[in-house]
């Protein structure tokens, strides 16, 4: 089973600023990764899929990207409604999995 | 854009069964997956399995194989998730989502409101 793990935690960030959030997976799994956000009470949304390509409607402040294992989600300008949990998702190996969730929290 | 309706909360025993539902609207549903997807309270999501209807065959993952059934049906376009043998670990939101490529496992670009399961004595 492929692990995937995100880090840090929890982003403590103020409206504005730049979010860098990563997941890495304990093998490879090309680009076949996505990104959702989760707000509290709801289901995840996707986000990104295949490590770079946004889905339909997601603004274009949300970008991912790979670097070997590691994939990067970033917000360039965090807007209010983007304080949320970020999971991240493979579909490379069976089972799919996701990554334990980074939590971007209003500093 | 397809909508997923699940059916509501459920409270049940130890050792009982439970079964979800999950009726699809407004696209195709047979041909792409439907996923079911559980988060325990304040925890992260974990796949448990799917069906894509027009091939009627469920694929799962190995930790919940022989304890959960995913079915499909076109008629009504509505999948079912049932877990046997509950135990208090296996309270959690479940949802179902539908897959973004058609035929296949991919990544979830539709999703359900969610159901929660309580195991309790």
């Amino acid at each position: 089973e492929i692990v995937l793990t995100q880090s840090p935690a929890t982003l403590s960030l103020s409206p504005g600023e730049r979010a860098t959030l990563s997941c890495r997976a304990s093998q490879s799994i090309n680009s076949y990764l996505a990104w959702y956000q989760q707000k509290p009470g709801q289901a995840p949304s996707l986000l990104i899929f295949d490590a770079s390509n946004r889905a339909t409607g997601i603004p274009a402040r949300f970008s991912g990207s790979r670097s070997g294992t590691d994939f990067t989600l970033t917000i360039s300008s965090l807007e209010p409604e983007d304080f949320a949990v970020y999971y991240c998702q493979q579909r490379s190996n069976w089972p799919l999995t996701f990554g334990g969730g980074t939590k971007v929290e209003i500093k | 854009q397809v909508q997923l309706v699940q059916s509501g909360a459920e409270v049940k025993k130890p050792g009982s069964s439970v079964k979800v539902s999950c009726e699809a609207s407004g696209g195709t549903f047979s041909n792409y997956a439907i996923s079911w997807v559980r988060q325990a309270p304040g925890q992260g999501l974990e796949w448990m399995g799917g069906i894509i209807p027009v091939f009627g065959s469920s694929s799962y993952a190995q930790k919940f194989q022989g304890r959960v059934t995913i079915t499909a049906d076109e008629s009504t376009s509505t999948s079912y998730m049932e877990l046997r043998s509950l135990r208090s670990e296996d309270t959690a939101v479940y949802y179902c989502a539908r897959d973004l490529v058609s035929h296949s496992y991919y990544y979830f670009d539709s999703w359900g409101q969610g159901t929660l399961v309580t195991v309790s004595s």
